[in-house]
């Protein structure tokens, strides 16, 4: 069946511009989760969704980030007014949502912010 | 604070012998443990993962041993293939509370695996 899918794969946007990133789960994943590795670093983890709900926002690295799930599936993580450090890969991962213990990630979209 | 540890950047392996990539945490509290491989240009996907109740998982070539009072776990990948030749990742995640489904990764471990 169709794994994770990301959108766009690629972005390359001005620094204070807004940006979108959207996610599609695996049909059937109840569970979502936004990560990202910047250069150098590991893969951090940002936020997750159960259903339409977020829990605990507080992996999101400032109030310029947001997210958002709509009817249990596509979700969208928005950054607005763009920095520089912003710039990383940002990881989508879905699970079923009593098997967090196995997440599988889209193929990530390549944000850069010049 | 970094709670989970990959202290070999890389390690390198012939073909049809053993890798063993190693991993250490922290956090005692953490209830799952999780091994990932990435490509470059690609989405981590994952392997294998074993409950902290457990000592070894087994999935095919790979295979997952836990020490709980080390706070230390291996993945072993018998035989090696070049098509193995990837950064590993080990990601750790506890259950309870809002930390519910936060995976928290080590640094990566690069494999190379020569033919």
């Amino acid at each position: 069946g169709a794994g994770v899918s990301q959108s766009p794969s690629n972005k390359v946007t001005e620094k204070g511009k807004d940006v979108e990133l959207r996610c599609d789960p695996i049909s059937g994943h109840t569970a979502l989760y936004w990560y990202r590795q910047s250069l150098g670093q590991g893969l951090e983890f940002l936020i997750y969704f159960q259903g339409n709900s977020a829990p605990d926002k507080s992996g999101l690295p400032s109030d310029r980030f947001s997210a958002e799930r709509t009817g249990g599936s596509v979700s969208t993580l928005t950054i607005q007014r763009t920095q520089q450090e912003d710039s990383a890969v940002y990881l989508c991962a879905s699970s079923l949502w009593d098997r967090p213990y196995e997440q599988y990630f889209g193929p990530g979209t390549r944000l850069t912010v010049t | 604070d970094q709670q989970v540890k990959q202290n070999s950047p890389s390690l390198s392996v012939q073909e049809g012998r053993i890798s063993i990539l190693n991993c250490d945490y922290t956090n005692s509290m953490f209830d799952y443990f999780l091994w990932y491989k990435k490509y470059p240009a690609e989405g981590p996907t994952f392997l294998i993962s074993i409950s902290s109740i457990k000592d070894k998982n087994e999935d095919g070539r790979f295979t997952v041993f836990l020490n709980k009072s080390a706070k230390h776990l291996s993945l072993h990948i018998v035989p090696s293939q070049p098509g193995d030749s990837a950064v590993y990742f080990c990601a750790a995640m506890s259950v309870g509370g809002t930390s519910y489904g936060k995976l928290t990764f080590g640094q990566g471990t690069i494999l190379t695996v020569h033919p």
